[in-house]
């Protein structure tokens, strides 16, 4: 199993550009999500899948777009890049089993908006 | 919505014990998890609760009471590796999860 995996590591982005950011998991998990890290802060809830076909808001969802076509991938969309968004994205997945759960985060994305 | 509360920082002497302690607030609880984070790295999943009481986990405890919407992280034997920040996050109902912002653990020789 690779877990869950990121693309890219790294991006520098300028105001006003578009981007992917690409997450994928091959754990079969039913829930996915998307949250950002800012320097000396907590995580924040962009978007969340609670399965293949259904997505929903954060707590910060403005500026961004996500899908979930299939249960292995949540990719996340910057439409209109803007400084604001320079953060640290993580792609995170996680499967609810009754009385269990475990969910498991991938390395990162760092972006940097100029 | 949701609010969770945890202490910005904490000192603890290596070897020692630490508790860490979570409160929240919620509209529909649906389990608690804690979370480990070194800088410059990914959260590392350490516990879920979702019924009250205590799961241990080698060095690492956690607690839940659902009812005073309280949760403790429990670190025995402390080591310098566990000098990090440790997350507390709640998952509400609709399957929406919420981190609090972090407990930032130095742990002293």
């Amino acid at each position: 199993n690779a877990g869950v995996t990121q693309t890219p590591k790294f991006r520098i982005l300028k105001i006003g550009q578009s981007m992917t950011l690409q997450c994928a998991q091959d754990m079969n998990h039913n829930y996915m999500y998307w949250y950002r890290q800012d320097p000396g802060m907590g995580l924040k809830l962009i978007y969340y899948s609670v399965g293949a076909g259904i997505t929903d808001k954060g707590e910060v969802p403005n500026g961004y777009n996500v899908s979930r076509s299939t249960t292995e991938d949540f990719p996340l969309r910057l439409e209109l890049a803007a400084p604001s968004q320079t953060s640290v994205y993580f792609c995170a997945s996680s499967y609810q089993d009754g009385y269990t759960d475990t969910q498991y985060f991938g390395p990162g994305t760092r972006l940097t908006v100029l | 919505g949701q609010n969770i509360d945890q202490p910005t920082e904490m000192t603890a002497t290596e070897g020692a014990i630490v508790q860490i302690n979570c409160t929240y607030q919620t509209s529909g609880f649906n389990g608690l998890f804690w979370y480990q984070q070194h800088a410059g790295e990914a959260p590392t999943f350490l516990s879920y609760n979702v019924l009250d009481g205590l799961e241990e986990k080698g060095r690492f405890s956690s607690f839940l009471s659902r009812s005073k919407g309280y949760s403790y992280l429990l670190l025995k034997e402390l080591q310098m590796k566990d000098s990090a920040s440790y997350l507390c996050a709640v998952r509400e109902q609709g399957g929406k999860l919420i981190f609090g912002q972090g407990t930032e653990l130095s742990v002293k020789p």
